[in-house]
C-alpha cells in the first residue's frame, strides 16, 4: 500500500519567518517518485519539484529547499524568508513504481501574514 | 507553450443532468489523468488515459462516470445523472512519457462542478 502523511494541517507565520512542511510517505516499492505541489487561493495546482527514490540529494531553488531522507521516509519542504505570496495549500504526493497515479497527502494550508 | 486547458471552469448542473468536462493536454503530452478534489477527502486519482485507451481507471466510481481520450480532440470526463455528492473540483493533468520514465504531471485550472 502507498500513503502520504502531512501531519500539519495548517500553519500560520509572519512574513520573513522560515517554515518547514513535513511529509512522510509509505511504499513497498524501492522505485518511487515524490512530488510537491502548491495550490494558491486561485485554485490551480502548481508543480514544484519531483524526486526519484534513487536520488537523495537535497535541492535548493531560490527560497525553497527540499530534504529527502529515505531512512525516515520523509520529504520535507522548507520555505526560507516566507512571503505573503507563499500563502497556499501545499501537497506532498507519491507515485509508486509501476504506476502513474499520484497519491496525495491531505495538504497543509500555509498562511503568511504581513 | 500553452498549459493544460480545461473547460468549462465552472459548471452548474441540476440533479439528474449530465456533466461533460473537457481537457486538452499540453502540447507533446500523450498521457492524461483526471483527479477529483472533495472538501473532506482531498485530491484523489480517478483515471489515466492515453490516446484511445484507458490505462488505469481504478479510481473511477463504478457507475455514472466515464472517461475517454479520442484520437482527435480533448479528453472528456462524463458524469451521468449527477447527484449532489458529485459537487467537487475536477482536475486534469498531463505528462510526457519518454522511454517509460515517470515525469511530473502538469495540472489544468480545474472545473468546479456544482450540483443543485
Amino acid at each position: 500500500a502507498q500513503k502520504v502523511t502531512q501531519a500539519q494541517t495548517e500553519i500560520s507565520v509572519v512574513e520573513k519567518e522560515d517554515v518547514t512542511l513535513d511529509c512522510v510517505y509509505e511504499t513497498r516499492d524501492t522505485t518511487y517518485y515524490l512530488f510537491w505541489y502548491k495550490q494558491p487561493p486561485s485554485g490551480e495546482l502548481v508543480f514544484l519539484i519531483r524526486r526519484n527514490s534513487f536520488d537523495e540529494q537535497n535541492e535548493i531553488s531560490g527560497r525553497y529547499s527540499w530534504n529527502f531522507q529515505k531512512s525516515t521516509s520523509s520529504f520535507n519542504f522548507t520555505i526560507t524568508a516566507s512571503q505573503v505570496v507563499d500563502s497556499a495549500v501545499y501537497f506532498c504526493a507519491l507515485i509508486q513504481g509501476g504506476s502513474e497515479k499520484l497519491v496525495f497527502g491531505k495538504g497543509m494550508k500555509l498562511t503568511v501574514n504581513p | 507553450n500553452a498549459g493544460v486547458m480545461q473547460n468549462p471552469r465552472h459548471l452548474v448542473r441540476r440533479r439528474g443532468q449530465e456533466a461533460r468536462l473537457r481537457c486538452s493536454p499540453m502540447k507533446g503530452h500523450s498521457h492524461v489523468y483526471w483527479y477529483r478534489q472533495l472538501p473532506e477527502e482531498g485530491l484523489k486519482f480517478m483515471v489515466y488515459l492515453q490516446k484511445e485507451n484507458i490505462i488505469d481507471e481504478s479510481g473511477m466510481p463504478k457507475e455514472r462516470f466515464s472517461a475517454e481520450f479520442p484520437k482527435e480532440g480533448p479528453s472528456i470526463l462524463r458524469i451521468q445523472q449527477v447527484v449532489r455528492g458529485d459537487s467537487a473540483a475536477y482536475f486534469c493533468a498531463s505528462s510526457p512519457i519518454v522511454a517509460g520514465l515517470i515525469y511530473e504531471q502538469y495540472f489544468g485550472p480545474g472545473t468546479r462542478l456544482t450540483v443543485t
